[in-house]
């Protein structure tokens, strides 16, 4: 079956830290990638995605890059700031519309 | 502006009642959804509407029922209320049948 596997968190950095979090993925076929954010008291956001095998997604700074022979979708940014603080949720799409979600990683910067 | 918006918040019941949960969208889209998301933060879909006809029915029990009467509103009544279905719920929407771009704030529904 699909599923989507996160890193543990929560993940604590200092202002201007380089972030990585790590998703693996199982999926039968050719699924798309997404990274979505929740910041606290909000609901999710869309933040980047990937359709196809090598492609990179960016947004706010943030990047990921869909590998087919590593089944990974890591989320990196350069220098993560305060206001970065959320959780962040590696999903797959194999069909229109059903995603099937990791279980979140908190992310907390500190000053 | 509000892009999908849900009613209540906070719902604290208790067990063996009856409750709905309503959603809204500003954004023009066609598809809504509902997620469920229990207290290890794991996200699941329930339902997914195009155009007010039903076209994802996860195995979620009959007890619950989403209505859509237009496309920018799709609801989620629950009926007789169990401990278990104590968790955060997400509606959210899309332009078309792809992925969900937008969720709503969540309501956190509390069954004692």
């Amino acid at each position: 079956g699909n599923s989507v596997t996160q890193m543990e968190g929560p993940v604590t950095l200092s202002e201007e830290a380089f972030l990585t979090i790590n998703c693996t993925y199982t999926a039968t076929g050719y699924p798309s990638l997404f990274w979505y954010v929740q910041y606290p008291g909000e609901g999710l956001q869309l933040l980047l995605k990937a359709t196809k095998a090598d492609d990179k997604g960016s947004n706010k700074g943030f990047e990921a890059t869909y590998r087919k022979e590593t089944t990974s979708f890591h989320l990196e940014k350069g220098s993560v700031q305060v206001s970065d603080s959320a959780v962040y949720f590696c999903a797959l799409s194999n069909q229109g519309g059903k995603l099937i979600f990791g279980q979140g990683t908190e992310l907390s910067v500190k000053p | 502006d509000t892009a999908v918006s849900q009613t209540p918040k906070y719902l604290v019941t208790q067990m063996g009642n009856d409750k709905s949960i309503k959603c809204e969208q500003n954004l023009g889209h066609d598809t809504m959804y509902w997620y469920k998301q229990d207290s290890k933060k794991f996200l699941k879909i329930m339902f997914s509407y195009n155009n007010k006809e039903l076209i994802i029915n996860e195995t979620v029990p009959n007890r619950f029922s989403p209505k859509s009467p237009d496309k920018a509103h799709l609801n989620l009544h629950i009926n007789s209320l169990e401990l278990g279905d104590s968790a955060v719920y997400f509606c959210a929407s899309s332009q078309d049948r792809g992925s969900p771009r937008y969720f709503g704030p969540g309501t956190r529904l509390t069954v004692l």
